[in-house]
């Protein structure tokens, strides 16, 4: 069911930038990738969406590919509270116009001291 | 501008009793996702909701489970004669519109545990 595959563990030292890759081959193109982050089984926190177009906002950047099959979150600077399971997810859209996201099984990330 | 709440945090049902998960959205949003989320895997979507309706309900199972999302107050996701299958976390996510924008908010969830 899953439309995203993600190495299942990444580590990074503290301070330096996390870049944490999702693949997406079978994408369509009205079909947005979301990126979540879990802390500790918290409710998931949103980070940042984008379509086609590189984004960027105060938590992260998201890089796509121009062919969309692949895309890279980067958490610029890391801290230990970025320790998380971060979801690449596909947004989907039914025949009746509804969306709904789909998820992985994420990246467990581990910021070291 | 206390985000989606739910409640209970931990709920403890015998196998056959009913489960009732309360989710109040954020203010001003009026579409409602339920997901449920099993140890060690990601979430998966059960339904969505808007104020009295139901758009989505292609990922809640056909027998147990009911949701609404009445005019006024919280939306309920049932569960009726639980298993112990149905242990699991269960979130609620709200945004202002179908299309969010600016993402989805998601609550702190309601862990079941069906003993």
């Amino acid at each position: 069911d899953a439309k995203t595959t993600q190495p299942p563990s990444m580590d990074c030292a503290e301070g330096r930038a996390a870049n944490l890759p999702c693949n997406h081959s079978t994408i369509s193109g009205n079909e947005y990738v979301y990126w979540y982050r879990q802390i500790h089984s918290q409710g998931p926190q949103y980070i940042i969406h984008g379509l086609k177009n590189n984004e960027t906002n105060e938590m992260a950047s998201l890089i796509i590919t121009e062919d969309r099959k692949s895309s890279t979150l980067i958490l610029p600077h890391a801290t230990l509270r970025d320790t998380a399971v971060y979801y690449c997810i596909v947004r989907v859209t039914n025949a009746g116009n509804n969306r709904k996201l789909i998820w992985g099984l994420g990246t467990s990330l581990a910021v070291n001291p | 501008n206390a985000g989606v709440m739910q409640n209970p945090r931990h709920l403890v049902r015998r196998r056959g009793q009913e489960a009732r998960l309360r989710c109040s959205p954020m203010k001003g949003h009026s579409h409602v996702y339920w997901y449920r989320q099993l140890p060690e895997e990601g979430l998966k979507f059960m339904v969505y909701l808007q104020k009295e309706n139901i758009i989505d309900e292609s990922g809640m199972p056909k027998e147990r489970f009911s949701a609404e999302f009445p005019k006024e107050g919280p939306s309920i996701l049932r569960i009726q004669q639980v298993v112990r299958g149905d242990s699991a976390a269960y979130f609620c996510a709200s945004s202002p519109s179908g299309t969010a924008e600016r993402g989805y908010t998601f609550g702190s969830g309601t862990r079941l545990t069906v003993v």
